[in-house]
């Protein structure tokens, strides 16, 4: 089955405590993505990845780091975490963004709460 | 910072009646897309436009991209309970920015 998987699907920890969300698609798509999602604020792209060794910052990568040396694995690092990274985040994975059609798949989200 | 303006943020109608959502921004894009999101889960594609002027359907959904590819527009004929859900538009800039830009969502519920 085509999919997007992240873990863990919850997450509470303290601030300042390093952690990893991992991401792992299986449709050998060229594109990653990480989101996060908060309440009035929509959707927002954390950084992304157009294929291995190739990342970009999205809108909002202040506190975040990632890495994609495997073209299935695009991890999201907190290397310190605080309060307002508290959110629900989203990987997502498409053949390409670029092309003129291209449909994105989403993981099933990983809310994080930072205390 | 390129914006995908979304309108209504909330909307509560009656089942039978129509809508239309809004997503407008002073950007070109090269593609947009108009996405689900149920409670709980990540959002799930409905539909891509990509040319100007664009008219998709999908049963009771109309999904048009605007001439100058700046904004989009989703309608719904007779509103069903099972449309009820958050509406996410997003807009891919192309021309060598790969970043998608997402709208805020709208959130629809339709009263039986």
């Amino acid at each position: 089955e085509a999919q997007v998987t992240q873990n863990p699907r919850y997450l509470i920890t303290v601030t300042g405590k390093k952690l990893t969300v991992t991401c792992s698609q299986n449709m050998n798509h060229e594109y990653m993505s990480w989101y996060r999602q908060d309440p009035g604020l929509g959707l927002r792209q954390i950084y992304y990845s157009m294929n291995v060794e190739v990342t970009d910052k999205g809108d909002v990568p202040e506190g975040y780091k990632v890495s994609r040396k495997e073209k299935r694995n695009f991890p999201l690092i907190l290397e310190s975490p605080s309060p307002n990274q508290t959110s629900l985040y989203f990987c997502a994975s498409s053949p390409s963004p670029v092309s003129s059609y291209y449909e994105q798949y989403f993981g099933p989200g990983t809310r994080l709460t930072v205390t | 910072t390129q914006l995908l303006e979304q309108s209504p943020q909330f909307l509560s109608i009656q089942e039978g009646e129509n809508l239309t959502v809004y997503c407008n921004s002073s950007s070109v894009f090269s593609s947009l897309q108009w996405y689900r999101q149920e409670p709980g889960e990540g959002p799930v594609l409905l539909v891509t436009v990509v040319t100007g002027g664009e008219v998709k359907k999908l049963k009771r959904l109309t999904f048009q991209f605007g001439d100058a590819r700046k904004d989009s527009s989703l309608h719904i004929t007779a509103a069903q309970p099972g449309d009820t859900g958050l509406y996410l538009c997003a807009g891919a800039l192309g021309e060598g920015d790969d970043k998608i830009i997402f709208g805020k969502g709208t959130r629809l519920h339709i009263l039986p």
